[in-house]
């Protein structure tokens, strides 16, 4: 049972552009909520991550908006570059232990 | 080196044998986490020790699984009588202090095991 549901599957963006990858989640006991970047062949890296009582979280071209009533939570990344491609995961915990979405393959057309 | 470290990187086996992987986390991490990784999904928690006891051990799928960190240090992840179904990439991460709930997980880049 995938505790948290993420979407697009993937997605193409144009240089420049903006990028948004949407998850959501049920359990309303978590309390944490950060996205992992992937590239090909590593593992996970933490690139931003946001707690329920901010709705909004930007960190350079990375925005995290959090609708808690909604249980909904997007990265956007703005002004997309080909060094972005990768694959984005979101996640969500309440404890020591990580739920992730399914990820979201990103590609940067230059 | 920094990070945390996986071997093999590759390991390639046939069904029916057992396995190791093992995980060096970053010094001074207490917790150690072992996910797992199929293709095309995110990573799936498998255990979670806290020094050097098991202190969640639920996401292991069937008693073929268990994981060993003797001295609160390296952790070693065994795999008896290995199936098809458990070819993936099996995931090491280490951090400073779950209490915190900060989600902040240092990922090693795995181990990509493949049964034939």
């Amino acid at each position: 049972q995938q505790q948290v549901k993420q979407s697009p599957q993937s997605l193409i963006v144009q240089k420049g552009g903006i990028s948004i990858i949407n998850c959501a989640y049920e359990n309303t006991a978590f309390d944490y909520f950060p996205w992992y970047q992937q590239f090909p062949g590593k593992g996970p890296a933490l690139l931003i991550a946001i707690r329920p009582d901010v709705s909004e979280k930007k960190e350079g071209r990375f925005t995290i908006s959090f609708n808690k009533s909604a249980k909904q939570f997007s990265l956007h990344i703005m002004d997309s570059q080909p060094g972005d491609s990768a694959t984005y995961f979101c996640a969500a915990s309440n404890d020591y232990k990580l739920s992730f979405g399914a990820g979201t393959t990103v590609t940067v057309r230059a | 080196g920094a990070g945390v470290s996986q071997t093999p990187s590759n390991k390639v086996t046939e069904k029916g044998k057992y396995v190791e992987l093992r995980c060096d986390p970053i010094s001074g991490h207490t917790a150690l986490y072992w996910y797992r990784q199929s293709l095309g999904q995110g990573p799936e928690f498998l255990i979670y020790f806290q020094g050097t006891g098991a202190a969640d051990d639920s996401g292991l799928p069937n008693d073929r699984f268990f994981a060993v960190r003797p001295e609160g240090s390296v952790s070693t992840l065994k795999i008896q009588r290995t199936e098809r179904g458990d070819s993936a990439v099996y995931l090491c991460a280490s951090s400073l202090n779950p209490v915190l709930n900060t989600g902040e997980l240092f990922f090693g880049e795995g181990s990509r095991l493949t049964v034939l």
